[in-house]
């Protein structure tokens, strides 16, 4: 299995409030995607990466952003949380070379917004 | 304007049948199709892939067709078990994307003993 975590698994927190989510990979690979899983709308990319410092807006972009300081660290920030963005939350990586389309997954964070 | 599409939310199969998942996409600069797989509580995983130039790709019990004049293509699980009991994604990109995949919403897949 591929290196990937997330961290926190589980978070409960109120509207307005800021929150980070951290996903680490021990792979080295370049590509790092943020996405979001909801009922009904498969997995939607939020922001990805390229590179340390190099990111980029994804379909659903608009209230989150992401920092990549680190080749293993992508963090994803909810500047003010709102109840729309209660979700399922994974972190996905991609390497280059003939294996680069395929991504791997970590294991998900589950977000409550109240 | 969804440019992957999953039109069956749910598929059921008995054990040991054929399983056929279904994908259509709209975007003629796809040129790489995946397909996940994803149980409960859990990330997706990877599952097969295949190359425009490609038309079928097999793995096992998968196999994945590719038909590119009618932008089409399917999963067959060939024989279904149990086990493959899971919501399925087909997923698109080019080779521009920076490995930048859309998904379509997902196939429920269960298979009954």
């Amino acid at each position: 299995d591929a290196g990937i975590t997330q961290s926190p698994r589980h978070k409960v927190t109120e509207t307005g409030t800021p929150v980070t989510l951290r996903c680490h990979q021990t792979e080295n690979h370049r590509y790092m995607y943020w996405y979001r899983q909801d009922p009904g709308h498969g997995l939607r990319l939020i922001h990805y990466s390229y590179g340390v410092k190099d990111t980029d807006k994804g379909e659903v972009s608009d209230g989150y952003s992401v920092s990549r300081s680190k080749t293993e660290d992508f963090l994803l920030t909810l500047e003010s949380a709102t109840s729309s963005q209660t979700s399922v939350y994974f972190c996905a990586i991609s390497g280059a070379g003939v294996t680069s389309y395929e991504q791997y997954f970590g294991p998900g964070t589950r977000l409550t917004v109240t | 304007d969804q440019q992957v599409k999953q039109n069956s939310p749910s598929l059921s199969v008995q054990e040991g049948r054929i399983s056929i998942l279904n994908c259509d996409y709209t975007n003629s600069m796809f040129d790489y199709f995946l397909w996940y797989k994803k149980y409960p509580a859990e990330g997706p995983t990877f599952l097969i892939s295949i190359s425009s130039i490609k038309d079928k790709n097999e793995d096992g019990r998968f196999t994945v067709f590719l038909n590119k004049s009618a932008k089409h293509l399917s999963l067959h699980i060939v024989p279904s078990q149990p086990g493959d009991s899971a919501v399925y994604f087909c997923a698109a990109l080019g080779n521009t994307n920076a490995g930048k995949s859309t998904f379509g919403d997902g196939t429920t897949l269960t298979v009954k003993p």
